[in-house]
């Protein structure tokens, strides 16, 4: 079964500081792999998407890293602001099942002034 | 950016109603429409994947006949939860791809949240 692990579950960091959040995932055949954000009551807002020819993809202070050999992907958010508090959902393709997406359970992000 | 607009946001409902969610597309056609549950502070869970002009395929263990799916046409999919209980009080999600998933964006709606009372 493919599956999408993430880690911490949940994590609080100061206004300013930077963070990184963990995704090990075993789906394969490896298609992509997505970073959403989703605010709390809302929709998933894409973040980035990868394929396994890209290790790295930036969108403003949001960087994603993607291991394909490893099998994991990091996010890393740049000089936090309290905006960024939500919840960052990874999302891994399977090449051979199409639209079959497999959702981590997110980790939730809190940032204090 | 493509828009996924769902409505409404906010419904609340009696035991024993059906409440239907819409989904639509706003600026980009959708043959593919995916429907998800999510329960506070959980993933999304997909339900049923929406193709326009056929039968929604649904995931195990959600059941049809109690969560109707009809995607009319390119810009449009719809969610009924029918004779709703208190346990289908949930977060629903749509979402629309612009193109195949393997490469194409994947877009969410706003998100409805039902409350059966």
């Amino acid at each position: 079964k493919n599956q999408v692990e993430q880690s911490p579950q949940s994590l609080i960091i100061l206004e300013g500081k930077n963070c990184t959040l963990q995704c090990n995932y075993t789906v394969s055949p490896f298609s992509n792999l997505r970073w959403y954000k989703q605010d709390t009551g809302r929709g998933p807002v894409s973040l980035t998407i990868m394929t396994f020819s890209e290790n790295t993809k930036s969108n403003g202070r949001y960087t994603a890293t993607l291991d394909a050999d490893t099998k994991q992907s990091s996010l890393h958010i740049t000089a936090s602001q309290l905006s960024d508090s939500a919840s960052y959902i990874c999302v891994v393709s399977a090449a051979l099942n199409d639209y079959k997406l497999s959702f981590g359970a997110g980790t939730t992000v809190t940032v204090r002034a | 950016g493509a828009v996924v607009s769902q409505h409404p946001s906010r419904v609340i409902c009696k035991s024993g109603t059906s409440v239907k969610i819409e989904c639509r597309s706003l600026d980009f056609q959708a043959t593919t429409m995916f429907w998800y549950r999510q329960f506070p502070k959980k993933s999304l869970m997909l339900m049923a994947t929406s193709n326009e002009g056929s039968k929604a395929t649904y995931e195990q263990g959600v059941e049809k006949d109690k969560f109707l799916i009809n995607h009319a046409s390119l810009t449009l999919s719809t969610l009924t939860v029918t004779s709703a209980h208190p346990e289908d009080s949930s977060f629903y999600i749509c979402s629309a791809s612009s193109g195949r998933a393997e490469g194409g964006e994947l877009f969410f709606g706003e998100g409805s949240r039902l409350t059966v009372l």
